[in-house]
């Protein structure tokens, strides 16, 4: 089956440090993928759409200037956290829209566990 | 506009019985459904979908789901839970352009001895 990965699975950095999350399709292409945040005990919020070579989109309440996504490939998007914050502690999930597969189903990452000291 | 509300945030069974963990959905256009399972700080694995073939819709690890469209319910059956079963279980629909998903909150399933 399809398969995802994440980059780091977990991290702790310090407050005002930027962190680099990557998500990767292994064996399909993804010419879009989605970034979900899931804080503890709750359900995952879509954050924003990843659109390989072009901007991405942001839902609502979510600072596109805090959480910087690239997606530079059809296999590779990537989130970065800029100038880290304790309230950014969270797990953050990625998903990857199969190209080729008929009903363009989305495969999930493992998650990455950000901690913010 | 589509939502989804799982009516329980937990439920809690003893191994051996049966599993019912429920979800309904509102949605503008014809959705498709998923079940989702989360075992602790892992990402979320697929147990079965429904999308506009059969209505009684068999998943994995023995799990299945019915879509009955005139109650809006797309609830998630087990004959008999076993341990390893005690997980956070998502119900997602995914309708309209743009294929986006929606979660319910979550049903967190605790299996007793």
């Amino acid at each position: 089956g399809a398969v995802v990965s994440q980059h780091p699975s977990r991290v702790i950095c310090k407050s005002g440090t930027s962190v680099k999350i990557e998500c990767r399709s292994l064996d399909f292409q993804a010419t879009t993928m989605f970034w979900y945040r899931q804080f503890p005990k709750q359900s995952l919020m879509l954050m924003a759409t990843s659109n390989e070579g072009s901007k991405a989109t942001y839902e609502q309440g979510v600072e596109k200037d805090k959480f910087l996504i690239n997606h530079a490939s059809l296999t590779l998007s990537t989130l970065t956290v800029t100038s880290a914050h304790p309230e950014d502690s969270s797990f953050y999930i990625c998903s990857a829209r199969d190209d080729s597969a008929y009903y363009n189903e989305q495969f999930f990452g493992p998650g990455t566990r950000l901690t913010v000291l | 506009a589509q939502s989804v509300t799982q009516l329980d945030s937990h439920v809690s069974v003893s191994e051996g019985t049966p599993v019912l963990l429920r979800c309904n959905y509102s949605s503008s256009y014809s959705p498709s459904l998923f079940w989702y399972v989360q075992h602790p700080n892992k990402g979320l694995q697929l147990l079965l979908k429904y999308t506009s073939a059969a209505t009684l819709v068999k998943g994995i690890n023995g799990f299945e789901a019915e879509f009955k469209k005139s109650e809006t319910s797309f609830h998630l059956t087990k004959p008999s839970a076993h341990m390893s079963d005690a997980a956070e279980y998502f119900c997602v629909v995914r309708s309209g352009a743009g294929n986006m998903l929606t979660f319910g909150g979550g049903t967190r399933l605790m299996v007793k001895p």
